[in-house]
């Protein structure tokens, strides 16, 4: 079956990194999204990995290792207004996105 | 403003009343899709549509039907609520189906069926 896994809740320190982990297993891969969504909002797209790496972007980076059915999400500085939710999706062989439940991050001063 | 709006917002109705959502797009986009979001579940998807005049059932399409009679509209309809559609619904769509590129989301529209 198709399974995303990522931790329920994470919790970090205003100005320090945290690393947010997502596992997938999906009918064949093309690619693999993350999205950020606040509190009572839209999910909004923060980047898409394909090839194996680290796609850096600003604050926020994305590794894609695909041997190992793994992606994570870097976040660095982190600030208040990063507290959110953040889903994994990957894309499977039919170019459906499968999703993950979510991790809620919570930053504290 | 571009973008994606739903409508309602939010809705309270009782069980076996008929509801529909609407979803209208203004970024000539090809895809749209209807999700629902659940606590503790990621997005799921009901219905999509890769193209105006066509759609295609997801993976939870069990009680709703969707239409696209045109680009822009992509309206989702319950034909008789039941509790557990209570849920948050989000309309996406992007440039193309088969497009890895991202989609863009409407604000959700809130139901909760009694």
């Amino acid at each position: 079956g198709q399974n995303i896994d990522q931790p329920t809740e994470m919790t970090a320190t205003e100005g320090a990194i945290v690393q947010i982990n997502c596992t997938y297993q999906t009918s064949g891969f093309n690619g693999l999204f993350w999205y950020q969504q606040h509190a009572g909002e839209a999910p909004t797209f923060l980047s898409y990995n394909v090839l194996d790496g680290l796609e850096e972007k600003g604050r926020f980076s994305s590794f894609l290792s695909r041997s190992k059915g793994y992606s994570y999400l870097l976040l660095k500085e982190l600030q208040m207004k990063d507290s959110a939710s953040y889903l994994c999706a990957s894309m499977d062989s039919n170019y459906q996105l499968i999703w993950g439940a979510g991790t809620k991050l919570i930053i504290k001063p | 403003i571009a973008g994606i709006t739903q409508a309602p917002t939010s809705q309270i109705l009782a069980a076996g009343r008929r509801m529909t959502l609407r979803c209208t797009q203004d970024m000539r986009h090809n895809a749209m899709y209807w999700y629902r979001q659940d606590l503790g579940l990621g997005l799921r998807l009901i219905h999509y549509s890769n193209t105006a005049g066509t759609t295609g059932k997801g993976e939870v399409p069990d009680g709703y039907s969707v239409s696209r009679a045109n680009t822009d509209d992509f309206p989702l309809t319950l034909a008789s609520a039941v509790p557990s559609q209570t849920s948050v619904y989000f309309c996406a769509s992007s440039a193309t189906s088969g497009d890895t590129g991202e989609l863009f989301f409407g604000e959700g529209s809130r139901l909760t069926v009694l």
